[in-house]
């Protein structure tokens, strides 16, 4: 029962660098969710998908970009990474929208030089 | 713009004692209120949700409560854990034809010493 599966669970880039992050769900749920969070704040929303072939933007979306061609995959793509970008980022899923509980992965930590 | 703002940041309790965190939230139109447990390394996970109509939810030792005309809410511990160490986070979700959005606190950090 594996939940939300996040990889990879570490990377450090160089600036400029671009990468892909993935997260894959096999609870069937329709929304996926990509979160970063940095120290001393909340997690903060990236972008988020509300089924398959879906994507919309989060509270902070700039520098990333999203795809969610199967309905248990969602990926996060870095173009060109910042060293602002260093975070550790979050993926969860859920069955429904507000009012249904988040699942989270474990996380992926991200260091940019 | 919707906060959620928690309290304490940290706190430090010995084991078999209880303890209070608060929440304190501006989202509107408010729909529900999550509380999290995200242990160190790991993703947060759900561990009570109220609506406008409900003021208390437990779900073992741990009690929740909302006083939605204030906009506060409460997670309750009792008789402390060591597993219990780890950091709580309150989230405020928005109604539909509002912000989807939900606005997540910065947490409080939980340490229960033996």
């Amino acid at each position: 029962n594996a939940g939300v599966t996040q990889t990879p669970k570490f990377r450090v880039l160089k600036t400029g660098q671009s990468m892909t992050l993935l997260c894959a769900q096999d609870m069937n749920h329709e929304y996926m969710y990509w979160y970063r969070q940095d120290p001393g704040m909340g997690l903060r929303l990236i972008h988020y998908s509300v089924g398959e072939g879906t994507t919309a933007k989060g509270e902070v979306p700039d520098g990333y970009n999203v795809s969610r061609l199967k309905k248990q995959n969602f990926l996060l793509g870095l173009e060109s990474a910042a060293p602002s970008q260093t975070s550790v980022y979050f993926c969860a899923s859920s069955y429904g929208g507000v009012g249904q509980p988040q699942h989270f992965g474990d996380g992926t930590r991200l260091s940019i030089l | 713009k919707n906060q959620v703002e928690q309290s304490p940041q940290s706190l430090i309790i010995l084991e078999g004692k209880n303890c209070t965190l608060q929440c304190n939230y501006t989202v509107s139109p408010f729909s529900n209120l999550r509380w999290y447990k995200q242990d160190t390394g790991r993703g947060p996970v759900s561990l009570t949700i109220m609506t406008f109509s409900e003021n208390t939810k437990s779900n073992g030792r741990y009690t929740a409560t909302l006083d939605a005309d204030t906009k506060q809410s409460s997670l309750h511990i009792t008789a402390s854990q060591l597993s219990d160490s780890a950091s709580y986070i309150c989230v405020v979700s928005a109604k539909p034809g509002g912000s989807y959005i939900p606005t997540f606190g910065r947490g409080t950090s939980l340490i229960v010493h033996p």
